[in-house]
């Protein structure tokens, strides 16, 4: 059974870039696609971005020009990196598998796989202060 | 982008009683591409349904969902106690977004 698990520091400086890697455990990483979720304290679940099996990404508008997102197959493990980042950037970030299926949608620069999200990670607090 | 809104925002209901969730759309979500997510306190989501009614493997059945097009509905026949949690709904026929979660709360 697949498990994922968060890994990074708890703490970023505002206008630096937060960085995070979840590791896959219990299955392959290669053939799947995978996302990245945050939730700020007491609020709710905002999609940050998905790397999918061919290596491509999809980005949140809202987050596009601060989000990369990648994948190390070797060490199976994929990696969130937000860059500028602000108080408003203080979430529980938590990493997910994007479970196949036949859903895609196209927007102005492409068409995108997309689906639901299954298992999460147990998730990790980000704090951004000085 | 599609916004989703969940309605009430807090159930006060007592166990065995009958929770009726709701999760309304800005906009038609294509071929009923709607999920549900369980929140219990300082745990992730789980997987609760997709495709808008059909239920997540290892789901009890007394969680089932329904609607299509901009209206959708999560019913939880007979609240058990570890059913007491914060319930959000995700549509993935676009950019994914979720609603902003339903806290169903003892009674």
């Amino acid at each position: 059974q697949v498990q994922l698990q968060e890994s990074g520091p708890g703490l970023v400086k505002p206008s630096e870039t937060l960085s995070l890697i979840c590791t896959v455990s219990g299955d392959s990483i290669t053939g799947y696609h995978w996302s990245w979720i945050r939730q700020p304290p007491g609020k709710g679940l905002e999609w940050i971005g998905n790397i999918y099996s061919n290596g491509n990404t999809n980005y949140n508008p809202s987050l596009k020009s601060r989000v990369t997102i990648s994948v190390d197959t070797s060490k199976k493990q994929f990696s969130l990196k937000l860059s500028s980042v602000t108080a408003a950037d203080t979430a529980v970030y938590y990493c997910a598998r994007v479970v196949p299926s036949r859903a895609y949608y196209c927007s102005g620069d492409g068409c995108y796989s997309s689906s639901w999200f299954d298992p999460w990670g147990q998730g990790i607090l980000v704090t951004v202060s000085s | 982008e599609i916004v989703l809104t969940q309605s009430p925002g807090t159930l006060s209901l007592s166990p065995g009683e009958r929770a009726t969730l709701s999760c309304r759309a800005s906009q038609t979500i294509s071929s009923s591409y709607l999920a549900w997510y369980q929140q219990r306190p300082g745990q992730s989501p789980r997987l609760l349904i997709y495709g808008a009614s059909s239920r997540a493997s290892g789901i009890p059945d007394r969680f089932s969902g329904s609607g299509s097009g901009t209206d959708f509905t999560l019913t939880i026949s007979r609240l058990e106690p570890e059913d007491f949690a914060v319930y959000y709904c995700q549509q993935y026929g676009s950019s994914p977004t979720f609603g902003q979660g339903t806290k169903v709360e003892i009674k």
